[in-house]
């Protein structure tokens, strides 16, 4: 299995302003996932995050709003742009391999609470 | 679309009973069903999955699902709760050649001493 780690675990940020939240995997992975957890609701997905070149975005989120890096196999970066109290919620990163004993899996991430005031 | 529908928002069982909890799914491909458990505080963790295969799956801490095509349905169970499975479930599915993962409501799981 894969594990996932993202920085920062927590950050209270004010309206206006972006934060950057980065996603690491422990190995090599086919595919990564940005997922926003409003509170007290669901999972919904964001974004596919391609190595090297532009994310593909789900119906409603776009690359203005949540502009996403990934420049390997190992690592990526979730933009929060120009924040809202809206934008208050837990966003996580997941992965998964298109092969091996792990296949039809994703791992998730602890996921990254955001507070916009 | 492939879907997903928890049928209970909030379960509430005695220590040392039965669980189950419920979810349909809809799906115009042969799908793979997940279920998810998310402990407070804490990131997703898969506790079991059905691929096409068996269509009963085992999964971690004593949960098993049972895949029922003719009623569409991948319920979760377990014999006998435990205090440390107070937590939100979820029940994910998956298209199959397609890797992105829909997510149910979430069902809530409180357990009484």
């Amino acid at each position: 299995s894969a594990v996932i780690s993202q920085k920062p675990s927590r950050d209270i940020c004010q309206r206006g302003t972006s934060l950057t939240i980065q996603c690491q995997v422990d190995s090599q992975v086919t595919m990564m996932f940005w997922y926003r957890q409003q509170p007290g609701q669901s999972l919904t997905l964001i974004a596919t995050a391609n190595q090297g070149s532009e994310a593909t975005y789900e119906s409603g989120f776009v690359i203005d709003k949540f502009p996403i890096s990934r420049p390997n196999l190992t690592f990526s970066t979730l933009t929060v742009s120009n924040m809202s109290p809206e934008d208050s919620s837990i966003y996580l990163c997941s992965a998964g391999t298109s092969g091996g004993p792990n296949i039809n899996e994703q791992f998730f991430g602890p996921g990254t609470r955001l507070t916009v005031l | 679309a492939q879907s997903v529908t928890q049928l209970d928002s909030h379960v509430s069982v005695s220590e040392g009973t039965p669980v189950l909890l419920r979810c349909n799914y809809s799906s115009s491909y042969s799908p793979s069903l997940f279920w998810y458990v998310q402990h407070p505080n804490k990131g997703l963790q898969l506790l079991l999955k059905y691929t096409s295969a068996a269509t009963l799956v085992k999964g971690i801490n004593g949960f098993e699902a049972e895949f029922k095509k003719s009623e569409t349905s991948f319920h979760l169970t377990k014999p006998s709760a435990h205090m440390s499975d107070a937590a939100e479930y979820f029940c994910v599915v998956r298209k199959t050649n397609d890797y992105k993962l829909s997510f149910g409501a979430g069902t809530t799981v409180t357990v009484r001493a």
